[in-house]
């Protein structure tokens, strides 16, 4: 199985500051068709998951533009822009490589 | 608008079975994989299995192989996680999730997800 590794656990923020969150997979999440096979996923507190980015660094549909994804191979990161208050909650990435598909330990994300 | 309603909570003793249905709306239900996943309280997301609602194929997680079923009724378009033998440790929010891929297209994981069922196993 592929191991999804995040850092950090928690990372507490300031709005309208810039927030960054890696991820980290045991083996290449690049498919032969050239695309990387990352999600990240925010969950915020009492709510089901959310998907923010799809294959690395596409926004899924109405995720703001403050939310970017980048990396290929095994590294990856999430970026903030800017954060707002509606940001807090838990960061999951996961890959969808292969199956079973595995997730990361979750990011924590609450306002300083 | 494409949605997944799940059904309620359930609350089930040791060794019993549960059935967890997962009603799709607002799109081709035959064209997109169903996963499900499960959260524990307070922990992550574990992903259990996934179902092509188009010919009934599933695969599951190792953990889960033997004692997870997932079926689907395309006149409903409907879902249906069975997790059988249960145990304390299966106490979790179960939820099912679309895959966002278009038909032919690999898999990319989740874009619509349910609303959760709490399963809670209690003696």
């Amino acid at each position: 199985d592929i191991v999804m590794t995040q850092s950090p656990l928690s990372l507490p923020v300031t709005p309208g500051e810039p927030a960054s969150i890696s991820c980290r997979s045991s083996q290449s999440l690049l498919h032969g068709n050239g695309h990387n096979y990352l999600d990240w996923f925010l969950q915020r507190p009492g709510q089901s998951p959310q998907l923010l980015i799809y294959m690395g660094s596409n926004r899924a549909s109405g995720v703001p533009d403050r939310f970017s994804g980048s990396g290929s191979g095994t590294d990856f990161t999430l970026k903030v822009s800017r954060v707002e208050a509606e940001d807090v909650g838990v960061y999951y990435c996961m890959q969808a490589l292969q199956t079973p598909l595995t997730f990361g330990g979750g990011t924590k994300v609450e306002i300083k | 608008q494409v949605q997944l309603v799940q059904s309620g909570a359930e609350v089930k003793k040791p060794g019993a079975s549960v059935k967890v249905s997962c009603k799709a709306s607002g799109y081709i239900f035959i064209n997109y994989f169903i996963y499900w996943v499960r959260q524990a309280p307070g922990q992550g997301l574990e992903w259990m299995g996934m179902i092509n609602p188009n010919g009934g194929s599933t695969r599951f997680a190792q953990k889960f192989q033997g004692r997870v079923t997932v079926t689907r009724d395309t006149s409903a378009s409907t879902v249906y996680m069975e997790l059988s033998n249960l145990r304390y440790e299966d106490t979790a929010v179960y939820y099912c999730a679309r895959d966002g891929a278009p038909p032919g297209a690999p898999i990319y994981g989740m874009d619509v997800w349910g609303q959760g069922t709490t399963v809670t196993v209690s003696s």
